[in-house]
């Protein structure tokens, strides 16, 4: 398995709702990426874990909750988000150093807020 | 100023065209990272190069480590390499995305 699985693939919610966003790899990738894109831009860090820890955060409004509860799982947990965090959220892993290793990229969730 | 600059911004070419996108960098770096990006959202790992030239299929990535560029071209164009192109630059665990080429291949 290669892949970096990310669900659902689209999601639409409202401002009040509850949503986690999920993403799994079995690669025994141990550092772990949530990114968001919105359109025609280049993707934002949001978050890394590395070991199952939290390692970076990039000043992420709390209302992005990551969590990861394994080496092979890693979740966004969102609540009260607004219209302007519609975008494509995507998910990463890699093996080590990304830079002698390189990102697995999952095919992202595309999240609109209404 | 970003810090990964790549050009041109958008690309349109006829099926069976060679094409060049470029990616320049100022900051030092230990590796380059060229993405690829369907309308669907999934990104590809296409070459990690680090110095030297990557060849797979139609696809061709060189890297200029003194001049701070990298080229990637696409031998034989077709509609279906139509996507976006990102280079990213990697120094250690630091990661700068560019802000990618929008190729669009006609038949």
């Amino acid at each position: 398995d290669t892949e970096v699985t990310q669900t659902p693939k689209h999601l639409v919610m409202g401002m009040t709702n509850k949503k986690s966003l999920k993403c799994e790899q079995h690669m025994g990738h141990r550092a772990m990426y949530w990114y968001k894109q919105k359109a025609k831009k280049p993707p934002e860090l949001m978050f890394v874990y590395s070991y199952e820890k939290l390692s970076i955060n990039e000043s992420v409004p709390s209302r992005f909750s990551p969590e990861c509860p394994n080496s092979s799982l890693l979740n966004l947990h969102l609540h009260a988000l607004q219209p302007e965090d519609s975008a494509l959220y995507l998910c990463a892993s890699s093996r080590g150093t990304p830079a002698n290793y390189g990102y697995t990229f999952g095919s992202g969730t595309r999240l609109t807020v209404v | 100023k970003n810090e990964v600059e790549q050009s041109p911004q958008n690309l349109t070419a006829q099926e069976g065209e060679f094409i060049t996108i470029n990616c320049s960098y100022s900051v030092g770096i230990s590796a380059l990272h060229w993405l690829q990006q369907h309308p669907g959202g999934g990104i590809v790992s296409l070459f990690m190069l680090s110095s030297g030239k990557k060849k797979h299929g139609r696809l061709i990535a060189t890297i200029n480590i003194q001049e701070k560029h990298s080229s990637l071209h696409i031998t034989a164009s077709h509609p279906r390499d139509s996507a976006v192109y990102i280079c990213a630059a990697y120094n250690n665990n630091d990661m700068r995305f560019g802000a990618g080429t929008r190729l669009t291949v006609k038949p």
